[in-house]
């Protein structure tokens, strides 16, 4: 069955770095735009990243610009966020999420979500 | 940046019909996407494209969009639509996704 199962959340300290790894089974990986969703704890979703099918193209929110990098291997069914300068306010469940269709537009749903993995900013 | 804004709680019976909007500058030009969140889990897709819905969701789920405000229909309630929605859409003057504030929907 179609699946996205995230990992490599954990407690880091301030200004430290982590990275996300979410992987994909069920589906053609390498077809399909990606995401990262966060939800900070009681709060709304916030859209993070977003990677074009063939990493051609990346969409970051204001809030992580220049910080965060997301990124794929095709060959190895794996969506990654590299999370770097972590401030407190990045504590969140992180979601991967894809893409609803096989498409080049931006806009798409997401349609599939993984389980989510916890990052935690802390001193 | 763009803005969607939705009423914090939706209260409703067994039975009725429940209407969560999202508001947002002319959203009746955007494709707007419906997702559902039960506490502790992931969002579920429940309406795309303002009214499409995918494979699996009841027919009970709809949408609608015009002007500035897209609407998520619920007919029939059932305790089991208790969750927190979410209305969401890509805002292209700025390359951004975006989620709306989301709403609470609890059956009395």
């Amino acid at each position: 069955q179609v699946q996205l199962v995230e990992s490599g959340g954990g407690v880091v300290q301030p200004g430290g770095s982590l990275r996300l790894s979410c992987a994909a089974s069920g589906f053609t990986f390498s077809s399909y735009g990606m995401h990262w969703v966060r939800q900070a704890p009681g709060k709304g979703l916030e859209w993070v990243a977003f990677i074009r099918y063939d990493g051609s193209n990346k969409y970051y929110a204001d809030s992580v610009k220049g910080r965060f990098t997301i990124s794929r291997d095709n060959s190895k069914n794996t969506l990654y966020l590299q999370m770097n300068s972590l401030r407190a306010e990045d504590t969140a469940v992180y979601y991967c999420a894809k893409d609803l269709t096989v498409t080049t537009s931006l806009g798409d749903a997401f349609d599939i979500w993984g389980q989510g993995t916890m990052v935690t900013v802390s001193s | 940046s763009y803005v969607l804004t939705q009423p914090p709680s939706v209260s409703v019976a067994p039975g009725q019909t429940a209407r969560i909007t999202c508001g947002g500058n002319n959203i009746g030009s955007k494709s707007v996407h419906w997702y559902q969140q039960k506490p502790g889990q992931a969002p579920v897709l429940v309406v795309y494209d303002d009214s499409d819905r995918p494979s699996g969701i009841p027919e009970r789920f709809s949408g609608s969009n015009s002007g500035n405000t897209a609407t998520l229909t619920i007919s029939r309630v059932e305790a089991g639509d208790e969750a927190d929605y979410y209305c969401q859409v890509w805002d292209s003057s700025s390359d951004h996704y975006v989620f709306g504030t989301g709403t609470k929907v609890t059956v009395l």
